[in-house]
């Protein structure tokens, strides 16, 4: 049974970096098949794409334009998990944080997803 | 800001049906095939439909996903209190600013 494991702070300061892991157990981050995504979700701005990561021969990420000068997602096949950074936080990125897995049938759907962590931005 | 547009909530009585719509482009929804998701309260989405149509392993033929044009349906049948929560529709988004995008969400109430 595949399970997405969230960690990582939930207070960060303004102007300080974000940064969470997603441990992933009973599939493997450098799967040929799937990507990993952080999503999140704020009353203000509902549910939101941040980016993913996906190996295909070499690593590939891709991110959001609302947050492409700050995000970086990265994955480390040795601990098999993925990390979320996302620098220069305002209380505007206060959100419920999700890792999810994309999947591929005909086109690309998040079949299953962390338990998320509420980060809040606040000093 | 979401750029697919569903009905903020819907209501039916037990054993009856709701038919969820979400709104899109040609950017989106015209183009790409289309995900559901199911979210209880303080609990992760869970992928309900993909590929328009399709169910995973687990998820019972009263829920069902279709796509005309630049919209897409979600419709569930024989309604039960369990389904009470809310619901998403999801795609990609090929405009020069998008990616990946996800409706407002309906909550589903059973009365």
């Amino acid at each position: 049974q595949v399970q997405l494991q969230q960690s990582g702070p939930g207070l960060v300061k303004p102007s300080q970096t974000l940064s969470l892991t997603c441990a992933i157990s009973g599939d493997t981050v450098s799967s040929n098949s799937a990507a990993w995504a952080w999503i999140r979700q704020s009353p203000s701005r509902g549910l939101e794409w941040l980016g993913r990561t996906y190996y295909r021969s070499r690593w590939y990420s891709e991110y959001a334009v609302s947050v492409k000068s700050r995000i970086s997602i990265n994955a480390d096949p040795s601990k098999n998990h993925f990390s979320l950074q996302l620098t220069s936080v305002t209380p505007e990125d206060t959100a419920v944080y999700y890792c999810a897995r994309d999947q591929w049938g005909q086109d690309w759907y998040f079949d299953l997803w962390g338990r998320g962590t509420l980060v809040t931005v606040s000093s | 800001q979401s750029v697919l547009t569903q009905p903020p909530s819907m209501s039916a009585a037990p054993g009856q049906e709701v038919t969820i719509s979400c709104s899109g482009s040609s950017s989106n929804i015209g183009n790409n095939y289309v995900s559901w998701y199911q979210q209880f309260p303080g609990t992760a989405p869970k992928l309900l439909i993909y590929d328009n149509n399709k169910r995973p392993s687990g998820i019972p033929d009263r829920f069902s996903g279709s796509k005309s044009g630049t919209s897409a349906t979600l419709g569930i049948t024989g309604l039960q209190t369990g389904d009470e929560a809310d619901y998403y529709c999801g795609t990609w988004d090929y405009s020069p600013t998008a990616g990946r995008v996800f409706g407002t969400g309906t909550k589903v109430t059973v009365l």
